[in-house]
């Protein structure tokens, strides 16, 4: 049972563009939100995190908006460059365990 | 500071043989756990511990085992190892009893192949 919902799988973005990435979550219990980066070969890496209390959260060129009554929330990266280009994961936990529930990823690639 | 330690990076196994992946951090990060990173499939947790001597499944746990006797290791038992288990293997700690709130920080992965 998949929880929290990516998309789109794969994006192509030339530099310069706006890159945006949606998920939608199930479980109302969750309460923290973080985006991690991943580039190949390497582990997964936090990029910019949200709580439910807030509706957007911008760090640099990266900007998450969160819609709590629609159970969505979405990354924006400005400007986008092609150092950018990896796959990006939407996550949530929350409830007893706290256990993080990724997205099934979206591959960015940022064309020069 | 090393963060999150996997060994090894790569390895290839033949149907039915046992292995350990080893994860080790060295941040005095109570909660650890492994995932398995598949095509089109995203993270999927394996196993978790929030500390030393607890742990617990998670959604995908049939043929792993774990075990934390330390803070600081957390190994990932394949028992007799199947091609359904060919996967990129990654471990994550986070500060705390859980990673509600906090920062995961992962491994480099173990890229594990059954023929």
């Amino acid at each position: 049972q998949q929880q929290v919902k990516q998309s789109p799988q794969s994006l192509i973005v030339q530099k310069g563009g706006i890159s945006i990435i949606n998920c939608a979550y199930e479980n109302t219990a969750f309460d923290y939100f973080p985006w991690y980066q991943q580039f190949p070969g390497k582990g997964p890496a936090l990029l910019i995190a949200i709580r439910p209390d807030v509706s957007e959260k911008k760090e640099g060129r990266f900007t998450i908006s969160f819609n709590k009554s629609a159970k969505q929330f979405s990354l924006h990266i400005m400007d986008s460059q092609p150092g950018d280009s990896a796959t990006y994961f939407c996550a949530a936990n929350g409830g007893s365990q706290g256990n993080l529930i990724f997205g099934k990823g979206t591959k960015l690639s940022v064309k020069p | 500071n090393a963060g999150v330690t996997q060994t090894p990076k790569f390895q290839v196994l033949k149907t039915g043989q046992s292995m350990t992946l080893q994860c080790a951090q060295d941040m005095n990060h109570e909660y650890m756990s492994w995932y398995r990173q598949d095509p089109g499939m995203g993270l999927r947790l394996i196993h978790y511990s929030v500390g030393a001597g607890i742990t617990d499944q998670g959604e995908v746990p049939n043929g792993y085992n774990v075990s934390r006797s330390t803070t600081e290791d957390f190994p990932l038992r394949l028992l007799s190892a199947a091609p359904s288990q060919t996967s990129v293997y990654f471990c994550a700690s986070s500060y705390g009893g859980s990673t509600r709130n906090t920062e995961a920080f992962f491994g480099q992965g173990t890229r594990l192949t059954v023929v």
